[in-house]
């Protein structure tokens, strides 16, 4: 069975710093998607960002990036030049790449909160 | 704005009731998929709709039951409810066609549930 693990209870970042938050997974798949949900206090949830397992290229948008280590099973997410607004709890996930409907439901890590001090 | 709702937002209700949640999925968005949030499970997986039909199931308890319209909105049933189903219970959609990828699930805003 497929596991997602996030091993940062909680992080705290200087706002404008970077921080970097892990996750690692385990599956014996090899076509997958890993996801970095944001939850602010609103509890709603985010997508922040996306990855292809078959794209060796690490995907970002904007100031999020991530670094994804295929045969190390990693997958961190990288803020930079934190704001007041990326405080929230960041999830990582993971889904099998399916099509016309097959499975395709989200395994989620626990979290990590991250704070982000002015 | 993720396009997908749900209601109600809150539900309060006593132990041993039934209540029904309910999802319209995005325009156009054929799978519907429904989560629990608690606080001692983390986010859980709970079944999966395809255009009507069941396609997987998580943790799903057998209390539980839930449904995929011909409209495509989807109704989650939680009876016999305990004080432990107190949670936040989400549903997301997500496009999923024939012969490429499904694409990136997008999640309501929830139904906050509190079993008293």
């Amino acid at each position: 069975a497929q596991t997602v693990t996030q091993s940062q209870p909680e992080m705290s970042v200087q706002e404008a710093e970077t921080v970097t938050l892990s996750c690692t997974y385990d599956t014996s798949e090899s076509d997958y998607y890993l996801f970095w949900y944001k939850q602010p206090p609103s509890r709603q949830m985010i997508l922040v960002i996306r990855q292809e397992a078959y794209k060796q290229q690490n995907a970002t948008e904007n100031r999020f990036s991530v670094n994804f280590q295929k045969a190390a099973k990693s997958f961190s997410l990288k803020i930079s030049d934190s704001q007041l607004g990326d405080a929230a709890m960041y999830f990582c996930a993971y889904s099998l790449m399916n099509y016309g409907g097959s499975q395709g439901n989200l395994i989620f890590g626990k979290g990590t909160k991250l704070s982000v001090k002015p | 704005d993720s396009g997908v709702t749900q209601t109600p937002k809150h539900l309060i209700t006593a132990t041993g009731q039934r209540v029904t949640l309910r999802c319209s999925p995005r325009s156009g968005d054929l799978s519907v998929y429904w989560y629990q949030q608690s606080l001692d499970q983390g986010l859980q997986f709970l079944i999966q709709y395809y255009n009507g039909e069941e396609r997987a199931k998580g943790n799903i308890l057998e209390r539980f039951s839930a449904q995929q319209f011909p409209d495509l909105h989807s109704e989650l049933n939680l009876s016999s409810l305990e004080l432990g189903d107190s949670a936040l219970y989400f549903c997301a959609s997500s496009y999923s066609p024939d012969r490429a990828p499904q694409e990136t699930q997008y999640f309501g805003p929830g139904t906050r549930l509190l079993v008293l």
